[in-house]
């Protein structure tokens, strides 16, 4: 398998722009999670799924943020309209929800906005 | 989550062990520790978990107290590669609801040839 896919990989946009995050997680995964990492904030859960059905999203930072995840292969993260404090690197994560419940990280994408 | 206390930084020599320490002290019963690292530039990666006996995979070795306040993360060989931020997360196994990781900020952990 080739693991939790992200992309892109760099983006870089500029205030007030739309941004759009992919992640295709593991095949056969029921659990897919967005962290944002900064060295500020550190890395933190933004929102997760279950069965593609958002079950938490008490961590996006606010409306502008939003999450999709249409089937059990694909899911988005949308900024709109980004800003320079969304600058940051956004890790995909999926896991099987029972078993020892381990989370396989994407490589992320790093974000940068202008 | 139960809240962890994990040193800012180490050091350790090629090809010793590296035991990095973790504090737990409110943890609940139903909580398993978690072990996570982070190498640099790249997605965290899980290394073991364990719940109130002592643990071993091919990456390395968990030792928890038996009151489960804290714990030890052993690497028995480090290598340069192991160089990297080590978090320590306590969380339940939850059949459906939280199954989500909060991390903190870790130990750096460096490798000294």
């Amino acid at each position: 398998d080739a693991g939790v896919i992200q992309s892109p990989r760099h983006e870089v946009t500029e205030m007030g722009q739309e941004v759009t995050l992919r992640c295709k997680p593991i095949s056969g995964h029921n659990s897919l999670f967005w962290y944002r990492q900064t060295m500020m904030r550190g890395l933190e859960l933004l929102i997760y799924f279950n069965n593609n059905v958002p079950i938490d999203d008490s961590g996006m930072p606010e409306d502008r943020f939003s999450a999709k995840m249409p089937n059990a292969s694909f899911s988005t993260l949308k900024i709109q309209p980004s800003e320079p404090r969304d600058s940051a690197v956004y890790f995909c994560a999926s896991s099987f929800g029972r078993a020892n419940n381990e989370q396989f990280f994407g490589p992320g994408t790093r974000l940068t906005v202008l | 989550d139960a809240k962890t206390t994990q040193p800012t930084s180490m050091d350790c020599a090629e090809g010793r062990a590296a035991n990095l320490p973790c504090n737990h002290s409110t943890i609940s019963g139903n909580e398993y520790v978690y072990w996570y690292r982070q190498i640099h530039s790249q997605g965290p990666q899980y290394i073991i978990h364990g719940l109130k006996n002592n643990e071993t995979n091919e990456m390395a070795s968990l030792i928890i107290t038996e009151d489960r306040k804290s714990s030890t993360l052993i690497l028995p060989h480090a290598t340069l590669r192991d160089t990297a931020v080590y978090y320590c997360i306590v969380r339940v196994l939850s059949n459906f609801g939280n199954e989500k990781l909060t991390f903190g900020t870790g130990t750096r952990l460096t490798i000294i040839p």
